[in-house]
């Protein structure tokens, strides 16, 4: 299971941060990818990233400047960490595990920037 | 940017069969996943790889593929299938990004 956390309002021009929190298996396991996706209102899905490896990490190229994903061994979790955001960055966030696929995901969570 | 194309929407009696398809720039050699989202949930997968159904899901749920072109296939469509549906893939290139569909909008009649 995987469960995203973090605050659900956000200033423009500063840092969203939230994390991903996996139980039931390693977050550390080397064939899988750990990925963010997120859901502006009324929109389709939007992929933002992922980790895999824990240090390997790619990036959809329109958010490739603002975004950084990052792999926490020790906790079981991935993060997301978006800079500078505006209104456009409001959305429902949610984590997945990628194995080309995505089988597994959060129930997600609204981030507002305002 | 790869590009994968959906209807925006599809509607069907209930009962009947509802199709909804994804097209893109040499498909066939990409394999093609199907999720589902109901207002207010997260997506759920429902076909991997082009024709595998996810575990759990019911065998009204079909995909195929036939060139450029992946079809999703609804039998037996309910009321509990509405909702959106999304066509992804992994685009091979040099940093193997994730693309969706923009997504088809199911409404049952």
């Amino acid at each position: 299971q995987l469960q995203e956390s973090g605050p659900g309002l956000v200033k423009p021009s500063e840092t969203l941060s939230l994390t991903c929190t996996v139980s039931g298996g390693p977050v550390s396991s080397g064939t899988d990818y750990w990925s963010w996706i997120r859901q502006s209102p009324g929109k389709g899905l939007e992929w933002i990233g992922y980790v895999y490896h824990s240090v390997f990490t790619s990036y959809n190229p329109s958010l490739k400047s603002r975004v950084t994903i990052m792999m926490d061994k020790s906790k079981n979790q991935f993060s997301l960490r978006l800079n500078s955001v505006t209104a456009a960055d409001t959305a429902v966030y949610y984590c997945a595990r990628d194995q080309n696929y995505l089988d597994v995901w959060g129930k997600g969570t609204t981030v507002t920037v305002s | 940017s790869y590009v994968l194309t959906q209807p925006p929407s599809v509607s069907v009696a209930p009962g009947q069969t509802a199709t909804i398809t994804c097209g893109g720039d040499n498909l066939v050699i990409r394999r093609v996943h199907w999720y589902q989202q109901r207002p207010g949930q997260a997506p759920v997968l429902i076909i991997r790889d082009d024709t595998v159904r996810a575990t759990g899901i019911p065998e009204r749920f079909s995909g195929s593929k036939s060139g450029d072109t992946a079809s999703l296939t609804i039998s037996g469509v309910a009321g509990g299938d509405e909702g959106d549906y999304y066509c992804q893939v992994w685009e091979r290139n040099s940093d193997h990004f994730v693309i969706f569909g923009g997504g088809t909008n199911l409404s049952v009649l």
